[in-house]
């Protein structure tokens, strides 16, 4: 089983739904991030947890929410979605300052 | 605030040639600093990092990178490049003992045969 596991792999939803991504670790790390990629514009930072009852905004939270279930679980949602939240998401884990673990993604069309 | 740029979004190459990736960085701070590598259809992979120490780091697939402090980069090379490194690579910084990454907005790098 992978590290980081993100559910669902792809998904399409129309303008206006709610939708829930899914991220879970075994890794055993404290620390949860989730993060959007756009072409040209990297990996930006929507949602950052350092604990269960640690969660933080990043540069682009408006429009999403987040819920550090236990250690191992952090879910995104989006509660209304419109169309400019077609991205690649992407969950990761970190123990500290030394590099992060990446799940595979979850690939968001919003149509 | 810190930021990353990295110059060349797209650097063609044949294989076997030698390369070089080139991230700079802006923060008033002491940094660590990423280089991540992103292979079609996968997530991210940790290629390397600086954390301290000596300014040559080097890190999987015979990929190296050298901290300059005083040029603020850190620059990713390999001497000789594979079809197989075809891939985006991302350039990343964090404060020292926050934790958050900062992004790049990545490099892709096509090797032809």
């Amino acid at each position: 089983d992978a590290d980081v596991t993100q559910t669902p792999r792809n998904r399409i939803t129309k303008t206006g739904k709610r939708i829930m991504l899914e991220c879970s670790q075994t890794k055993g790390h404290d620390r949860m991030y989730w993060y959007r990629q756009d072409p040209g514009l990297g990996l930006r930072l929507i949602y950052y947890s350092f604990d269960v009852k640690d969660i933080n905004k990043g540069e682009i939270s408006d429009g999403y929410s987040v819920s550090r279930q236990a250690q191992a679980k952090f879910s995104l949602s989006l509660e209304s979605a419109i169309p400019n939240q077609t991205a690649l998401y992407f969950c990761a884990t970190s123990a500290g300052n030394y590099g992060y673990t990446f799940g595979s993604g979850t690939r968001l069309t919003v149509v | 605030a810190q930021s990353v740029t990295q110059l060349d979004s797209q650097v063609p190459v044949f294989e076997e040639a030698p390369v070089e990736l080139r991230c700079n960085y802006s923060s008033s701070v002491s940094v660590y600093l990423f280089w991540y590598v992103q292979y079609p259809n996968q997530g991210l992979q940790l290629l390397l990092k600086y954390l301290s120490g000596s300014t040559l780091v080097k890190g999987i697939n015979g990929f190296e990178a050298e901290f300059n402090k005083s040029q603020t980069s850190f620059h990713l090379r390999k001497p000789s490049v594979h079809i197989s490194d075809t891939a985006e690579y991302f350039c990343a910084v964090s404060l020292q003992y926050t934790d958050k990454l900062i992004f790049g907005t990545g490099t892709r790098l096509q090797v032809f045969p």
